[in-house]
């Protein structure tokens, strides 16, 4: 089945404890991206990549970092978590923004992290 | 910076009754403008998508409707049902090499339809 999986699902974790979110595709996908969703903010992109060792900042980088080493997985970091990382997170794929930009997103099932 | 600006917040909708959600956006470099639906619990799915070269794009009970000169589109369902109750995203994008951002989304419509 084609799809986009994270892990964690759910999350509770203090401030300042490193933890990464890991994302993987199966669909061969060169496009992926990050987003928050908060209540009344909607979806916030916070780093996408656009191949392999290609990524780039979106509009709410600080405080993550990501890497893309491998094409299928697009892991999260956050070095030392902060309150107001508390959020749920959803990683998205999509075939090429490169040469074709109308390709849908696929965005994985979510993780919701609570940090204290 | 470039934004997608959606309302209402929220809508209540009886049963067998019309849904509409309106998005406007800034950037004139715009030229894909897609609709996503989220349940709970559940990522956000591809639920339908426009281009500007057509100014209305119909889906079963799913419509939008494009205007190019007001910079503004909107989502039509038409005879809701209970289980189009959801959450709804517009977003926009430039499919024309500029850039390489991917989705402007709006901040979506809590969609509830009264049996």
């Amino acid at each position: 089945e084609a799809q986009v999986t994270q892990n964690p699902r759910y999350l509770i974790t203090v401030t300042g404890k490193k933890l990464t979110v890991t994302c993987s595709q199966n669909m061969n996908h060169e496009y992926m991206s990050w987003y928050r969703q908060d209540p009344g903010l909607g979806l916030r992109q916070i780093y996408y990549s656009m191949n392999v060792e290609v990524t780039d900042k979106g509009d709410v980088p600080e405080g993550y970092k990501v890497s893309r080493k491998e094409k299928r997985n697009f892991p999260l970091i956050l070095e030392s978590p902060s309150p107001n990382q508390t959020s749920l997170y959803f990683c998205a794929s999509s075939l090429s923004l490169t040469r074709d930009r109308y390709n849908e997103q696929f965005f994985g099932p979510g993780t919701r992290l609570t940090v204290l | 910076q470039q934004q997608v600006k959606q309302s209402p917040q929220s809508l209540i909708v009886q049963k067998g009754g019309i849904s509409i959600i309106n998005c406007a956006y800034e950037n004139t470099a715009f030229d894909y403008f897609p609709w996503y639906q989220q349940f709970p619990g559940k990522g956000p799915a591809l639920l339908i998508a426009i281009r500007p070269d057509v100014s209305e794009k119909k889906e079963g009970r799913f419509t939008i409707s494009f205007n190019k000169s007001a910079k503004q589109f909107s989502l039509h369902i038409m005879d809701s049902q209970p289980g189009d109750s959801a959450t709804y995203f517009c977003a926009a994008s430039w499919g024309s090499g500029g850039g390489a951002d991917g989705l402007t989304f709006g901040k979506g419509t809590h969609l509830i339809i009264q049996p």
